[in-house]
């Protein structure tokens, strides 16, 4: 089974607008940590925001915000305003367990963003 | 800002040679990772390191690869006997602690089997 489940392989928005990415996921682990990357076409992994499973509150970075429904296992990713720069691909990224030992994340298969001017 | 680094951007050889990928992570970090990404896939686990042993593996991860701290500052990734299935994009990153923190991904090395 799918850990990180993205059902959207491709995203348009209108440049100024906001969108949303979701994100699902699968876990009987009561701590995990929910990331997510964007990766222009240069390539390079690109960190945007960070969720914990016991955060009480969505997390929020400048034009990016997390929703967060930890009951539905869904965190969708939601920027804001968008800009021709937002055109990438965006990962979404799971931690099981938390502990003083690294943890690898998962990833889901990404959704690609395209910004229209 | 201190960042993680890959060296070479790109790697082209032969099938059935042997490549090295070196990564310097940050430098108060202590988790490392690869991870490698073939062409228009999604990213995929293959090893993670801590105190100087392996801590974490995925099935990928075979006898085909090893991974090494040579010294203070730089973390390998080696693939004995490269398969054309090999042909990926390779991330190397690193963490502070485990947990919550987030992983710090360097620039990737393209790597292609021929």
């Amino acid at each position: 089974a799918q850990k990180i489940t993205q059902t959207q392989p491709g995203m348009f928005v209108q440049e100024k607008e906001a969108v949303t990415l979701d994100c699902t996921y699968d876990t009987s682990d009561p701590s995990y940590g929910l990331f997510w990357y964007k990766q222009p076409s240069s390539g390079e992994m690109i960190f945007l925001i960070y969720q914990g499973s016991y955060d009480q509150q969505n997390a929020t970075e400048g034009r990016y915000s997390l929703n967060f429904q930890k009951a539905r296992k869904s965190a969708n990713l939601v920027i804001s305003a968008s800009q021709l720069g937002d055109s990438a691909m965006y990962f979404c990224a799971m931690r099981e367990g938390f502990d003083n030992y690294g943890q690898n994340f998962v990833f889901g298969p990404g959704t690609r963003l395209s910004v229209l001017p | 800002e201190p960042e993680v680094t890959q060296t070479p951007s790109h790697q082209v050889t032969q099938m059935g040679q042997e490549v090295i990928l070196r990564c310097v992570p940050i430098s108060n970090h202590l988790y490392f990772y690869w991870y490698r990404q073939i062409l228009g896939q999604k990213v995929e686990f293959l090893v993670s390191f801590y105190n100087n042993e392996i801590s974490e593996k995925s099935e990928i991860f075979d006898d085909q690869f090893s991974v090494e701290r040579p010294d203070g500052s730089n973390f390998t990734l080696k693939i004995r006997s490269t398969k054309l299935e090999d042909s990926a994009m390779y991330f190397c990153a690193s963490s502070e602690a485990g947990g919550d923190n987030e992983q710090f991904f360097g620039p990737g090395t393209r790597l292609t089997v021929l």
